[in-house]
């Protein structure tokens, strides 16, 4: 059974920094492009970040470049995000995803909640 | 504003025909394949349609989309209460090198 864990979440400071990690089981995670997606509280769902089966290619959203790095671990079946010099408007659940073709993304984990206040 | 534009709401009455449109660009849409999504009440998101017109094994195929030019629609024939959900389209943006998504839609099965 696929499932994706994500984990680090919490309450940071406004221009604080976070790492998030996303645990995956069940498949061969090295074969699959990887990807975060993040949901404002009642709000819609935003793409984030890329990154390819081998870790070599990488993609950001435009509101997080520079400010995001996505990474994973194929050793350790873990993608990770690290994100630096946040923001108030980054508050929002991150869900990790397995990508099946560009944009449709076939299994989600259940989200850690990022919270960028004072 | 989200790149890709959908209805903010939807309704329906039970086995009723409803469907959601989502409108793009030549740069999302126009070039590359759609995706659509159902998230329920607080939970993930899950995958609806993928490729414009495919459905993931385990989705009914009371669900079907379809795409035209820069434009998809999502289809929902004989409209059941746990239909009752938002729904997103998206698609992979030439342009900005990444994913887009619509606003989402709130489907209310009256």
């Amino acid at each position: 059974e696929v499932q994706l864990v994500e984990s680090g979440g919490g309450l940071v400071q406004p221009g604080g920094s976070l790492r998030l990690s996303c645990a995956a089981s069940g498949f061969t995670f090295s074969s699959f492009e990887m990807n975060w997606v993040r949901q404002a509280p009642g709000k819609g769902l935003e793409w984030v970040s890329y990154i390819s089966s081998s870790g070599a290619t990488k993609y950001y959203a435009a509101s997080v470049k520079g400010r995001f790095t996505i990474s994973r671990d194929n050793a350790k079946n873990s993608l990770f995000l690290q994100m630096n010099s946040l923001r108030v408007e980054d508050t929002a659940l991150y869900y990790c995803a397995r990508e099946l073709t560009a944009g449709a993304f076939d299994f989600w984990g259940q989200g850690t909640m990022v919270t960028v206040s004072s | 504003q989200s790149v890709l534009i959908q209805p903010p709401s939807a309704s329906g009455t039970p086995g009723q025909r409803v469907t959601i449109s989502c409108s793009g660009g030549r740069s999302n849409i126009g070039s590359n394949a759609v995706t659509w999504y159902q998230q329920l009440p607080g939970t993930a998101p899950e995958l609806l349609i993928f490729s414009n017109n495919q459905r993931p094994s385990g989705v009914p195929d009371r669900f079907s989309g379809s795409k035209s030019g820069t434009s998809a629609s999502l289809a929902i024939s004989g409209l059941q209460s746990e239909d009752e959900a938002d729904y997103y389209c998206a698609a992979w943006d030439d342009s900005l090198s990444g994913v887009v998504f619509g606003g989402g839609t709130k489907l209310t099965v009256l």
